[in-house]
């Protein structure tokens, strides 16, 4: 079982490039999230999925898209990065709702120039 | 809204010290309560968690106990070991089905 994993691990930018990342779950779990951590912010909430095929907006949706096409996989995609969007991006799932634990990928660190 | 507030960090305390991190929360009802960890260089991790009042999580010989009267989830360890230094955060249930996190505090054990 490898979890949650996340490609990829690395990336810079410049402004104005796009780019997806990637997270795959290989527990068949419903709920997938994707987060941003800044320093002194926690983690905030850009997008979440209850299934396969269904996608919301969290607390910090703006400048990112996300897809659910397979169960298994989560795309964040950003269309026209800005420096803002430097974060430490960690994708996680879950069986069902937040009451169950999330399981959290190694994260990707963006640096936009 | 629904909120987490955790005590500043960063934490630093010498092997075998008692921890106490104080997380307090804002939330219509009683939220399901959680205790996270972040090691160096990986994701969160589920350390513990409460459901309802007056619960007690506990792992790792980490324990924290639902206060509704101080709306308090404190994380605490009698004795804590270098292998135990990263980033702690206290997140809460809501009925949205998402967790809200606090800011993060981060522990350095010092041998």
């Amino acid at each position: 079982n490898a979890g949650v994993t996340q490609t990829p691990k690395f990336r810079v930018l410049k402004t104005g490039q796009s780019m997806t990342l990637l997270c795959a779950q290989d527990m068949n779990h419903e709920y997938m999230y994707w987060y941003r951590q800044d320093p002194g912010m926690g983690l905030r909430l850009i997008h979440y999925s209850v299934g396969e095929g269904t996608t919301a907006k969290g607390e910090v949706p703006d400048g990112y898209n996300v897809s659910r096409l397979k169960k298994q996989n989560f795309l964040l995609g950003l269309e026209s990065a800005a420096p803002s969007q430097t974060s430490v991006y960690f994708c996680a799932s879950s069986y069902s709702t937040g009451l169950n634990e999330q399981f959290f990928g190694p994260g990707t660190r963006l640096t936009v120039l | 809204g629904n909120s987490v507030t955790q005590m500043e960090g960063p934490v630093t305390l010498s092997e075998e010290a008692f921890l106490t991190i104080n997380c307090t929360y804002t939330a219509t009802g009683y939220p399901s309560l959680f205790w996270y960890v972040q090691y160096p260089g990986e994701g969160l991790q589920l350390l513990l968690k409460a459901t309802k009042a007056d619960d007690k999580g506990s792992n790792k010989g980490f324990e924290a106990t639902y206060r509704k009267e101080t709306t308090s989830f404190h994380l605490e360890k009698g004795s804590v070991q270098v292998s135990d230094s990263a980033v702690y955060f206290c997140a809460q249930y809501n009925q949205g089905g998402k967790l809200i996190f606090g800011q993060g505090t981060e522990l350095s054990v010092k041998p």
